[in-house]
């Protein structure tokens, strides 16, 4: 069974500081593994992947993410956070040999930078 | 030149009633989706649709019904409307390789709130 878990509901740090927003998946092949964004009353934003090769990926607005297999991990992190950072943040994954499309989402963390 | 694009953005009706939300994307993708998201936050993919097949149907009642006249269009139908429908309905799409071969990112609108009186 395909699964995602994102273990904490909220993560709050000041403006500046770096931030990690975890996540955890359950595959039963080889992953390939999204983060999206949601700002209020907005659709989702796709803000990195990755499929193959480097572990760490480089995303928009200067996040990037870890793939970590042994740990079965794809946390999201950015070296100085801003107020505008703040936002519902979602891990997906799909099985690459999955039906067509198929995503798997965590349940999301709630990212609240303060000034 | 907005690339995913649902009408309306807000609809309020009462129990029973029939409504249809409607989703165009612009992008050229070949795959499209339907997700609701609950009070929760929680995403819940409902079907998907490749070049006008339906290619995902997840346990939704058959009350709910989607239509792919062409593959820009995904449009979603639901009868008798019920209290715990209401919800925030996403659609998506994305250019998707072929079966098996998929990792390509989607790309959502901006939803339409579904309200139940």
């Amino acid at each position: 069974a395909q699964s995602v878990a994102q273990p904490e509901d909220q993560v709050n740090v000041a403006e500046g500081n770096p931030l990690t927003v975890k996540c955890t998946y359950s595959v039963s092949g080889n992953p390939y593994l999204f983060w999206y964004v949601q700002y209020p009353n907005r659709g989702l934003q796709f803000l990195l992947k990755y499929i193959t090769g480097d572990n760490l990926v480089k995303g928009s607005y200067g996040f990037e993410a870890e793939f970590n297999k042994s740990q079965t991990s794809f946390h999201l992190k950015k070296p100085s956070a801003l107020v505008s950072d703040s936002a519902l943040y979602f891990c997906a994954v799909r099985d690459r040999g999955s039906t067509l499309g198929r995503l798997y989402f965590g349940r999301g963390t709630q990212l609240t930078v303060w000034p | 030149d907005t690339a995913v694009s649902q009408t309306p953005k807000y609809l309020v009706t009462q129990m029973g009633n029939d409504k249809s939300i409607k989703c165009e994307q612009n992008l050229g993708h070949d795959t499209m989706y339907w997700y609701k998201q609950d009070s929760k936050k929680f995403l819940k993919i409902m079907f998907s649709y490749n070049n006008k097949e339906l290619i995902i149907n997840e346990t939704v009642p058959n009350r709910f019904s989607p239509k792919s006249p062409d593959k820009a269009h995904l449009n979603l139908h639901i009868n008798s409307l019920e209290l715990g429908d209401s919800a925030v309905y996403f659609c998506a799409s994305s250019q998707d390789e072929g079966l098996g071969v998929s990792n390509q990112p989607q790309h959502f609108g901006d939803g339409t709130r579904l309200s139940i009186l």
